[in-house]
């Protein structure tokens, strides 16, 4: 099986720019979950997402959002960029209640 | 509040040395794992053990769900073995939201 993949792997935007990151999960599994690792703040949990609808939700400003497609696909969005928002994205899927897999990030530089 | 507690939080290791890594948490869990991370930032998977005990070659997990704490046991460390290692739990209702302790930065020395 393929594992999860994310694009891009690499993006660099200036602040008040908007980005869209884009998650794969493996293949039969439906949950998909969102993280946001930075130096200062360590592995933060942003949303999940299950059958196309946002289950859980961390404690992010409401710049950030998310959706998941019918094949299980999601994306990410971050509006108004800030500098703060320089970090790694990382994405996990799973079967539900189960192992969680991770991509390999998306790194995000912010100037 | 939740929390996931690791220690220490950093480790220098002679090549071959054995070593203990710990995880405490705060609640009572439906999934912890360890990950390693790598230098290039993906965590990869060690163990899904929210209970019992485990071992993949030279490394060994045990999770005592009661008394809310996980060990991760390296034997014969190498020097791949250096990076960063994550425990990461799920709390009681909180779907599959991972809490992740701070981490261990382990580096193994020839």
């Amino acid at each position: 099986k393929a594992g999860v993949t994310q694009t891009p792997r690499y993006l660099i935007k200036t602040r008040g720019q908007q980005v869209t990151l884009s998650c794969s999960p493996i293949s039969g599994h439906r949950s998909v979950s969102w993280y946001q690792q930075t130096p200062g703040q360590g592995l933060q949990f942003l949303f999940e997402y299950f059958s196309e609808t946002q289950r859980n939700k961390g404690n992010f400003p409401g710049r950030f959002s998310g959706r998941q497609f019918s094949n299980s696909r999601s994306e990410m969005n971050v509006s108004t960029l800030e500098l703060g928002d320089s970090a790694l994205y990382l994405c996990a899927s799973s079967q539900d209640h189960y192992e969680q897999y991770f991509g390999p990030g998306t790194r995000l530089t912010v100037t | 509040g939740i929390q996931v507690e690791q220690s220490p939080p950093d480790l220098i290791l002679q090549e071959g040395a054995n070593s203990t890594l710990r995880c405490n948490f705060s609640d009572s869990v439906n999934n912890l794992q360890w990950f390693h991370q790598n230098p290039w930032g993906q965590l990869i998977n060690l163990f899904y053990i929210p209970s019992g005990t485990k071992q993949n070659g030279r490394l060994s997990a045990t999770t005592v769900a009661t008394e809310r704490y996980s060990l991760l046991y390296i034997s014969s460390s190498q020097t791949t073995d250096s990076g960063v290692y994550f425990c990461a739990v799920v709390f009681g209702a909180a779907g599959n939201k991972l809490t992740f302790g701070g981490g261990t930065r382990v580096l193994v020395k020839p």
